[in-house]
């Protein structure tokens, strides 16, 4: 069935260090596919999306390209904030199923 | 943007009670929603589909007749979780067209 993938964490990084957090999926024909972010005590919220191959979502800094060929939507922000620091769900929407990685918790650094 | 609400935000019963909690998709109709479960520090588990009109389909795990849900109409669907437990306190999440609500803390004493 499908499933995400993303890389274990939690990731701490300095304050304006480069981010990247590693997402793959296993799915039969093109999902779309997510970005949700959660902060302490929080909702989920959505933080970018493509539904197609070859698409680039972006937020608030954050970028991601859904890449058929190696079927990856890996995240990535040039330069983070202590703000970014939040756990970060890789997720594919089937027929409005969403579907979640296990998630990556993210520590930024001042 | 679509919005999806839920009610309550936060309960605390006592163990042995039955509790409710609704899912609302407010400017939008959905035939199918979603339910979730998330245990502190861990991921969404997907528990169950909720479609309107006919049974709700429970993933692989997941008690029917423990956490019942029911799809009353285009825009609401509720899940009661009956005689709570502590272990089944936890964070629920509804979602409807790919969107969430704020989910739910359960409490059970």
């Amino acid at each position: 069935g499908d499933s995400v993938t993303q890389m274990e964490g939690p990731v701490t990084l300095s304050e304006e260090a480069f981010l990247t957090i590693n997402c793959t999926y296993t799915a039969t024909g093109y999902p779309s596919l997510f970005w949700y972010v959660q902060y302490p005590g929080e909702g989920l919220q959505l933080l970018l999306k493509a539904t197609k191959a070859d698409d680039k979502g972006s937020n608030k800094g954050f970028e991601a390209t859904y890449r058929k060929e190696t079927t990856s939507f890996h995240l990535e922000k040039g330069s983070v904030q202590v703000s970014d620091s939040a756990v970060y769900f890789c997720a594919l929407n089937r027929d409005d199923k969403i579907i979640f990685g296990k998630g990556t918790r993210l520590h930024i650094l001042p | 943007g679509a919005v999806v609400s839920q009610h309550p935000s936060w309960v605390i019963c006592k163990s042995g009670t039955s509790v409710k909690i609704e899912c609302r998709s407010l400017d939008f109709q959905a035939t199918t929603m979603f339910w979730y479960r998330q245990f502190p520090k861990q991921s969404l588990m997907l528990m169950a589909t909720s479609n309107e009109g006919s049974k709700a389909t429970y993933e692989q795990g997941v008690e029917k007749d423990k956490f019942l849900i029911n799809h009353a109409s285009l825009t609401l669907s509720t899940l009661t979780v009956t005689s709570a437990h502590p272990e089944d306190s936890s964070f629920y999440i509804c979602s409807a067209r790919g969107y969430f609500g704020p989910g739910t803390r359960l409490l059970v004493l």
